[in-house]
């Protein structure tokens, strides 16, 4: 099966300097690679995602991108600011031999942004 | 509103007493999903459903289970809780387009507690 890594655990950074979270996944059969955000005691919600045959996406202050050679992906948040304190989750999506797909996450993220 | 709506959102029970944890979703999602989460250990998924009667073990189905009768319901059961499955549990449904999961619904969570 897929086995997803992600680090730093935790990582504190700066009002307006900008935070990157780096995922390696196992699976080079893995197609669509989603980031979500959880906020203190909130349900996880989805704030970008890519499939594999794109290398870079950007939402505003949010990019993810993707090597698919070396099998990882990065999520960079630039400018950040209190409001992006969370914790975020990494996940790889693969299509198993029978069909069916299956969504493994990543350990999490703990994002500080210091005021 | 769409969303997936999970109950309880907490409860307290003692080891060996049957429970269920609704899960239901109002978007006509095919794909529906529980996951446990532990510091630490991010999101793990227990059980998954790709469609009505179709169901799959995730990464840690032990003391667990499930049924998918209807499309908008997906029930968690354990029959017999014991304190290791002391834990916050979510209910997530998506689309599942070809391909690649579509974005993951999460309901508000439930926070159980087994003494």
């Amino acid at each position: 099966g897929e086995n997803v890594e992600q680090h730093p655990s935790t990582l504190s950074v700066q009002e307006g300097d900008s935070a990157v979270i780096k995922c390696t996944y196992s699976d080079s059969a893995s197609n669509y690679f989603p980031w979500y955000k959880q906020e203190l005691g909130k349900r996880p919600q989805l704030i970008i995602d890519i499939r594999s045959n794109v290398g870079e996406k950007k939402d505003q202050r949010i990019a993810v991108t993707l090597n698919k050679t070396a099998k990882h992906f990065s999520l960079h948040i630039t400018e950040t600011q209190p409001e992006d304190s969370a914790v975020y989750f990494c996940a790889a999506s693969l299509i198993s031999n029978f069909g069916n797909e299956k969504l493994t996450f990543g350990t999490g993220t703990r994002l500080t942004i210091i005021p | 509103e769409a969303q997936v709506t999970q109950n309880p959102r907490y409860l307290i029970t003692v080891t060996g007493k049957k429970l269920t944890v609704t899960c239901s979703q109002n978007m006509n999602h095919e794909y529906m999903s529980w996951y446990r989460q532990d510091p630490g250990l991010g999101l793990r998924q227990i059980y998954y459903s790709m469609n009505v009667e179709v169901t799959d073990k995730g990464d840690v189905p032990e003391g667990y289970k499930v049924s998918r009768k209807e499309k908008r319901n997906f029930p968690l059961i354990l029959e017999s809780p014991s304190p290791n499955q002391t834990s916050l549990y979510f209910c997530a449904s998506s689309l599942s387009t070809v391909g690649g999961l579509s974005p993951l619904h999460f309901g508000n969570g439930t926070r159980l507690t087994v003494t």
